[in-house]
């Protein structure tokens, strides 16, 4: 079992639509966790980092359930530039290491 | 702020030869730098962990002679893929970490390369 799971997709969203998908994890003793944004062919940028209480920017949402060992995003009034790869990233202090899920793929259409 | 470059951004070479592939950190000092090959519609693999002026510390099933990483001072860290093969064709990344948490990297553009 991949120690961070993802649905590849593609999603594929109507511009102004809301989207959302979550990513598992298999090591409770993960301590962070991260959402980041690879376009193609490019390298990943930080999208955001995913709190336990929940937290938001912008249009990104970012839940954080550690009793089910998992995280979610959620993208609300979708542009076309969110079209992009979703990464969901764990860091565990053992290891001292990021460790990527295999990304969603969203794309949003007019 | 916290820039990282790459160079080249991509190289095509023939089997059997070597490429030597750069990453620098721009504005601060990296005391941490990372490499990470990432194959078409798959994840980021973390390849090997260098800190400045010591070896680098290779993931399990990486080889550490055919994938020679040198990180000789707090700006600059290189890996030479040695000796390489078609499968050996990917999309390598490097990071940055300078003062910062370990989870806080930077991440290069990226080299591509091909090897035919």
């Amino acid at each position: 079992r991949k120690e961070v799971e993802q649905d590849p997709g593609p999603f594929n969203v109507p511009e102004g639509a809301t989207v959302a998908f979550n990513c598992t994890y298999s090591n409770s003793a993960s301590q962070s966790f991260f959402w980041y944004r690879q376009d193609c062919r490019k390298e990943p940028k930080l999208l955001m980092s995913v709190y336990s209480s929940g937290n938001e920017d912008g249009r990104f949402t970012a839940q954080l359930n550690r009793a089910s060992q998992y995280i979610s995003l959620l993208i609300r009034d979708s542009k076309l530039s969110d079209s992009a790869t979703y990464l969901c990233v764990v860091y565990k202090a053992a290891g001292n290491k990021l460790t990527f899920g295999g990304g969603t793929r969203v794309l949003v259409k007019p | 702020g916290a820039v990282v470059s790459q160079h080249p951004s991509w190289v095509i070479c023939k089997s059997g030869t070597s490429v030597k592939i750069e990453c620098r950190s721009l504005d601060f000092q990296a005391t941490t730098m990372f490499w990470y090959r990432q194959f078409p519609k798959q994840s980021l693999m973390l390849m090997a962990t260098s800190n400045e002026g010591s070896k680098a510390t290779y993931e399990q099933g990486v080889e550490k002679d055919k994938f020679l990483i040198n990180h000789a001072s707090l700006t600059l860290s290189t890996l030479t893929v040695t000796s390489a093969h078609p499968e050996d064709s990917s999309f390598y990344i490097c990071s940055a970490t300078g003062d910062r948490e370990i989870y806080e990297q930077y991440f290069g553009p990226g080299t591509r390369l091909t090897v035919t």
